[in-house]
């Protein structure tokens, strides 16, 4: 059974700083990797989706990368702001279906 | 392109009423899916659709929680009768296929008192 692991629950740092959120899931057949953030009380936006056959993509100060041989993928934040302040989740698509993590909290002090 | 859309926004219900949530999904998308998420956790899959088929609905308490798919577009998700651990937010989220990038809804915010 596939289970998704974000460690830390919660993360607080100075603006301006780069960080790193993980991701940890349990068996390698996935189809692919979706990081997601949500804001207090909205849905879920899309940041990145990598494929299974990817090993990272880009977008703006943003870099998700993914390593299915040990079952990990990291979301890199250049350069971090106090809009960066959310939930950030991720889920791997895997047989047929979206599993989640419970997501890292993370807070940018101004 | 327009996002999925979701209605209500928030809503209020007392114990065993029932309460209904509408999704409409970016248009051209085959896959929708419906989440129940707790504050704090993960969406929780409720039921995914491929058109108007139901794919996988083994999370629904299907005793008190229905959804159906209309002609494949549009979602309704209904609770009949609702209990006190039913307060959550409920998400929809649609993908042009399974497995395919997955767009949220702005979702409905629950609380059952």
């Amino acid at each position: 059974k596939q289970e998704v692991t974000q460690i830390p629950a919660a993360l607080s740092v100075p603006e301006g700083e780069n960080l790193v959120l993980n991701c940890s899931f349990t068996d390698s057949a996935i189809y692919n990797l979706q990081w997601f953030r949500q804001d207090p009380g909205k849905g879920l936006t899309s940041l990145l989706l990598i494929q299974s056959s990817q090993r990272e993509q880009t977008s703006g100060r943003l870099n998700a990368s993914l390593d299915k041989s040990s079952g990990r993928s990291t979301l890199y934040i250049a350069a971090s702001q106090p809009g960066d302040s959310a939930t950030y989740l991720c889920a791997v698509y895997s047989n047929y279906q979206l599993i989640w993590g419970a997501g890292t909290k993370l807070i940018i002090k101004p | 392109e327009a996002g999925v859309a979701q209605s209500p926004r928030y809503k209020i219900i007392e114990k065993r009423q029932s309460v209904a949530f509408w999704c409409n999904p970016i248009s051209g998308h085959a896959t929708l899916y419906w989440y129940q998420q707790i504050l704090g956790q993960g969406p929780k899959l409720l039921i995914q659709f491929q058109n108007n088929g139901v794919v996988d609905d083994s999370q629904l308490p299907k005793d008190r929680f229905s959804a159906e798919r209309l002609k494949g577009v549009d979602s309704t998700l209904k609770i009949q009768p609702a209990k006190l651990e039913d307060s959550a937010v409920y998400l929809c989220a649609s993908s042009s296929d399974r497995g395919a990038e997955a767009f949220f809804g702005q979702g409905t915010r629950l609380t059952v008192v």
